[in-house]
């Protein structure tokens, strides 16, 4: 069963850095793209980022570019999330998800999520 | 930056049949934009209920089918059921890794 499951959420400042993580299972982890998309409390669903299996292609959506970095261990079966520069607009539930193919970007399983909240 | 475009609100009767669409600011929405459908009821994580237009998922409902029409990417929803009743969004990609939720369309059954 493919099980995607998110960690490293949590309060921080504005300004601070967070690092998220999302541990994967049930599937061959280095054969797929995978991504990060997050959702403000009460607002949409917002795609941040993907990555490509050797991590050769990494992208971005403006709001982050810059500030955010995505990253995977394949040997760990891991996707990560690094933060940095948070502001209070980042306050949002963060989702990791399995894209569907190597080169791909929409999401396809779901992680349950991570809650970030930038407060001082 | 491209807007994608879905309505608002919808409500459908028990049993009927709805359809929601997803449009793009930049034109008609093709296959090209590799539109996908998304469900999200209340305090769950969402769920991809189709891909690539009209690709199902062992567990998408056999009620729910995706196509392309009149220059939109659609999602057809026949015989309701209240347990459908959720947040539905759309995906769009323009560019390669630069895809676009639309705004989000609430169902109700009613």
């Amino acid at each position: 069963e493919v099980q995607v499951l998110e960690s490293g959420g949590g309060l921080v400042q504005p300004g601070g850095s967070l690092r998220l993580s999302c541990a994967a299972s049930g599937f061959p982890f280095s054969s797929y793209a995978m991504a990060w998309v997050r959702q403000a409390p009460g607002k949409g669903l917002e795609w941040l980022s993907a990555i490509y299996p050797s991590s050769d292609h990494t992208y971005y959506a403006d709001s982050v570019k810059g500030r955010f970095t995505i990253s995977r261990d394949n040997s760990k079966y891991t996707l990560y999330l690094q933060m940095n520069s948070l502001r209070a607009e980042d306050t949002a539930v963060y989702y990791c998800a399995k894209t569907l193919g190597v080169a791909a970007t929409h999401p396809g399983y779901w992680g349950q999520g991570t809650l970030v909240t930038v407060s001082s | 930056q491209a807007v994608v475009i879905q309505e608002p609100s919808l409500t459908v009767s028990p049993g009927g049949t709805v359809t929601l669409t997803c449009g793009s600011s930049a034109g008609a929405v093709t296959s090209g934009h590799f539109p996908y459908w998304f469900q999200q009821k209340p305090g769950q994580a969402p769920r991809t209920l189709i891909s690539d237009v009209s690709s199902k998922h062992p567990w998408t409902p056999a009620r729910f089918s995706g196509s392309l029409l009149g220059g939109k990417a659609a999602l057809t929803l026949s015989g309701a059921q209240p347990e459908d009743e959720a947040d539905y969004y759309c995906l769009l990609s323009y560019f390669v890794g630069r895809p676009v939720f639309g705004g989000g369309t609430k169902l109700t059954v009613l």
